[in-house]
């Protein structure tokens, strides 16, 4: 079964320009939750989405937004980026939100704002 | 919201000592509790998990315990090893539908 795949895995953007991340979850999983890791700050919780819906929601932003799609694949966009943007961001997804409710995570798209 | 907190930031341990890992949470509604382990270059991955209705928790050399009323929960790493070098995040959730609120991580380095 193929894992949680995160593109780009890395890339180069320049303050105020946009970006937009790429997450496939693991065949099945209907839940997808982001990350943002920085030194010292650990994981923050971005958003999750459930079925298309976003049913969590962390203390970003608005600049910070993602979407889902019918196939479980999800998206996030940040929008005129900052230097403090620079970061691992990490998509994982878990099976339906319920029971256990383990994460799976990728391996992250690295972004670096220059 | 719910917080959580970690310690130590950074651990050095002997190949063959115990490691101990500490975390507090803020929110006594939260009910699930799991230890995730990244190694370099890598996502973190699930490595044991303990739910508030009980005490303790053990997976060969990984322990979980569980103070509820103190909002206190700690990983234990008996005989350590060079593969256990990496960070180690814990984490706190409500609900099955609530938001995983993780630590701010510890870096274990196991010494040969």
């Amino acid at each position: 079964k193929a894992g949680v795949t995160q593109t780009p895995r890395y890339l180069i953007k320049t303050r105020g320009q946009q970006v937009t991340l790429s997450c496939s979850p693991i065949s099945g999983h209907r839940s997808v939750s982001w990350y943002q890791q920085t030194p010292g700050q650990g994981l923050q919780f971005l958003f999750e989405y459930f079925s298309e819906t976003q049913r969590n929601k962390g203390n970003f932003p608005g600049r910070f937004s993602g979407r889902q799609f019918s196939n479980s694949r999800s998206e996030m966009n940040v929008s005129t980026l900052e230097l403090g943007d620079s970061a691992l961001y990490l998509c994982a997804s878990s099976l339906d939100g319920t029971s256990t409710g383990e994460l799976f995570f990728g391996e992250g798209s690295r972004l670096t704002v220059l | 919201g719910e917080n959580v907190e970690q310690h130590p930031s950074t651990l050095s341990v002997q190949e063959g000592d115990s490691a101990v890992i500490k975390c507090t949470y803020s929110d006594s509604a939260s009910n699930y509790f799991p230890w995730y382990k990244q190694e370099l270059g890598k996502g973190p991955q699930l490595i044991i998990d303990i739910r508030s209705n009980v005490g303790e928790k053990k997976d060969q050399r990984i322990a979980v315990t569980l103070n509820k009323t103190a909002k206190h929960f700690s990983l234990h790493i008996t005989e350590t090893q060079p593969e256990d070098s990496a960070v180690y995040f814990c984490a706190a959730r409500k609900t099955s539908y609530d938001k995983v609120i993780f630590g701010p991580g510890t870096s274990l380095s196991v010494i040969p």
